[in-house]
């Protein structure tokens, strides 16, 4: 079964609100977790890194008051897509790792990634 | 440019063909994860090379990494419809970090 929760699948907003998107461990604690995005037709493109208790890690580009992102319990990790606009309509997905130290073997891998939320800004 | 490549971009390949996809990386590869996606919706894990050599194997797919040459290969024997979809390689670049990249994507269509 899933080891990574994403919530919502799908959302439709309009212009000017905003959207939050939750990302949970469901038994396992994740330090950190990864915020992707993903356009039609290209890749995932890596976000921003959320650390639990610290403030997240931006990649280039990334506006950090656009996308907020907190990481308030070792189980939750919430992006919120701030004043959204169409453009910011995407494929947006998670991921967490099992912790360092922690055996993943029941796991198949160390990583695992949530099924993503489809956001659409009117 | 991008540090993770893969190719080809897309391949449209006859039902029963082989197929081969590479992922090569411009940095040392610690760790490289393929998956299969359609656009919208999740990944679906196929196999995680740690190793230099190291070769996997899952039904009728096998995937190799090459650590030398910084770069993995994904091969799909006797193409189905159902493999049909989007691969991606992941490749931690930071050693443990767990902080994954992905490669531009490969898009594969098999016809019937």
């Amino acid at each position: 079964g899933a080891v990574v929760s994403q919530h919502p699948s799908w959302v439709i907003c309009k212009s000017g609100t905003s959207v939050k998107i939750e990302c949970r461990s469901l038994d396992f604690q994740a330090t950190t977790m990864f915020w992707y995005r993903q356009f039609p037709k290209q890749s995932l493109m890596l976000m921003a890194t959320s650390n639990e208790g610290s403030k997240a890690t931006y990649e280039q580009g990334v506006e950090k008051d656009k996308f907020l992102i907190n990481h308030a319990s070792l189980t939750l990790s919430t992006l919120t897509v701030t004043s959204a606009h169409p453009e910011d309509s995407s494929f947006y997905i998670c991921s967490a790792p099992i912790p360092l130290g922690q055996s993943w073997s029941s796991y198949n891998s160390p990583l695992h990634f949530g099924n993503g939320t489809r956001l659409t800004v009117t | 440019s991008q540090e993770l490549e893969q190719s080809p971009q897309s391949l449209i390949v006859q039902e029963g063909k082989n197929l081969t996809i590479n992922c090569t990386s411009s940095k040392t590869l610690y760790g490289l994860y393929w998956y299969k996606q359609k656009y919208g919706e999740g990944l679906i894990f196929l196999m995680m090379l740690q190793k230099g050599g190291e070769e996997k194997s899952h039904e009728k797919i096998t995937a190799k990494l090459d650590e030398k040459k910084q770069q993995s290969s994904l091969h799909i024997t006797a193409s189905q419809p159902s493999h049909a979809g989007i691969y991606l390689c992941g490749a931690d670049l930071t050693s443990g970090t767990y902080k994954y990249i992905f490669g531009t994507g490969t898009r594969l269509k098999v016809l019937a």
